[in-house]
């Protein structure tokens, strides 16, 4: 069984450029999340999707950020414009839902991305 | 806000030693998990706890949901140098209706042979 899948694993964009991460879960999950970590620091909370639904974005940025979960293909964290701010490690988790045990998240290996 | 206190911040200790790390918060969480990460990787998922007073075991690891739902604890007996690494713990918030973890700062393992 293939765990969650994210790439790139690395990502150089310069100050002003668009970064799409993706992100594909695991098999058998509907749910997709998507956490922001800094150096040192644990993760943060961005955005809750199901298929073709945004259930929580209350952690992601108003400006500049957006996610999608369609019904087909991967999920996608873009960043329009980007800024050095914005380097950090992006990771991405899937669950099965319906249950507390099914809420379980698992992760990708991450997206570091490094802004110029 | 949700926030998770995680202690300690690092620890440093010889191969053989066991180690403890708890997380506690002044909010009630519906589930605790704790999670290893070493560099450049994710988070690998440890234990799952889902019930107050719940003590679950994965090997040399056992963790606990306190009472409370407050606060967690994590145990690693006997430690070996694999077990360098960062820990966090992390929680569902008890009025959440998404899910949506909360993490810890982490706890840095380093394990002298």
């Amino acid at each position: 069984n293939a765990g969650v899948m994210q790439n790139p694993r690395h990502l150089v964009r310069r100050r002003g450029q668009e970064a799409r991460l993706r992100c594909s879960p695991m098999k058998g999950h509907s749910h997709v999340y998507w956490y922001r970590q800094l150096p040192e620091e644990g993760l943060k909370f961005m955005v809750y999707l199901q298929k073709e639904n945004i259930i929580d974005e209350s952690g992601m940025p108003k400006e500049r950020f957006s996610a999608e979960f369609p019904k087909e293909g991967p999920s996608i964290l873009r960043i329009q414009q980007v800024v050095r701010g914005d380097s950090a490690a992006y990771f991405c988790a899937s669950s099965e839902g319906g249950t507390l045990a099914g809420d379980t998240q698992y992760f990708g290996p991450g997206t570091r991305l490094t802004v110029l | 806000g949700q926030q998770l206190n995680q202690s300690p911040q690092s620890m440093f200790i010889q191969e053989g030693e066991d180690v403890s790390m708890n997380c506690t918060s002044s909010s009630i969480f519906n589930t605790w998990l704790w999670y290893k990460q070493d560099p450049g990787e994710g988070p690998v998922l440890l234990i799952a706890l889902y019930k107050a007073g719940e003590l679950t075991s994965n090997g040399r690891l056992t963790a606990q949901f306190g009472i409370t739902r407050k606060d967690s604890f994590l145990n690693i007996s006997a430690s070996i140098p694999s077990d360098v690494g960062i820990y966090f713990c992390a929680g569902v918030y008890g009025s959440s209706n998404t899910g949506k973890l909360i993490f810890g700062q982490g706890t840095t393992l380093q394990v002298k042979p």
